[in-house]
């Protein structure tokens, strides 16, 4: 079957460390992958688009790699702080540029002093 | 710009009662959809458009239709709301008529309770 996966536990960290998330895909073959952070109550905000051809992209303290081969995104969020708590979503086009974006369940991210 | 505008944010429903969540965006976005969000099941596509005058079905379509008569407005029709659709619905949309070219913007959801 087709499906993301993005570990549901919470991921807690302390203040000024790297956080690290990862998605994982199954039977899919996108031709780019997303990332988004998502507050409580809120809509989901854009963070970083990775094509398939891109091994790595950075923005600020973000970086996003994407591994066609394992079927893997890793996000990483460095000097981490209070502020980056919320739950990552990646997201990717089903099939290779397709119209559709589907979305992992998502990681909730907390950042402790 | 005020971006993605969803109303109602709040909704409550008796089961069969037929409603329309609303969505605008003052982007000139060719590119818009609807998804809804369940805990455990994250963000699921129920319909997009790719520009005016068409629609197309998600992952989870069945129970609710669209339609795009303008590029600013893509509302969500309940038909016959079920406990099922209780959710928080959101609408987004991007530039261009690919969801390739970008990113989507995110309205602040509708959440819908049906009784």
């Amino acid at each position: 079957s087709q499906k993301i996966e993005q570990n549901s536990e919470a991921l807690n960290i302390q203040e000024g460390k790297t956080a690290t998330l990862t998605c994982n895909y199954t039977n899919y073959s996108p031709a780019y992958l997303q990332w988004y952070r998502q507050d409580p109550g809120r809509g989901p905000v854009f963070l970083l688009l990775i094509r398939e051809n891109e091994k790595e992209k950075r923005k600020e303290r973000l970086k996003v790699t994407f591994d066609t081969t394992l079927k893997q995104s890793l996000f990483h969020i460095t000097a981490s702080q209070p502020a980056d708590s919320a739950t990552y979503l990646c997201a990717l086009d089903p099939s290779y540029n397709t119209d559709k974006l589907i979305f992992g369940t998502g990681t909730r991210l907390q950042v402790f002093p | 710009n005020a971006g993605v505008t969803q109303t109602p944010k709040f909704q409550v429903l008796k089961t069969g009662q037929s409603m329309t969540l609303q969505c605008a965006q003052d982007m000139n976005h060719e590119y818009m959809s609807w998804y809804r969000q369940d805990p455990g099941m994250g963000l699921r596509l129920i319909h997009y458009s790719v520009g005016a005058g068409i629609t197309d079905q998600g992952e989870v379509p069945n129970g609710y239709n669209v339609s795009r008569s303008t590029t600013e407005d893509f509302p969500l029709r309940l038909l016959s709301a079920a406990p099922s659709q209780t959710s928080v619905y959101f609408c987004a949309s991007s530039y261009g008529d690919r969801v390739a070219t970008g990113e989507l913007f995110f309205g602040e959801g509708s959440r819908l309770t049906v009784l």
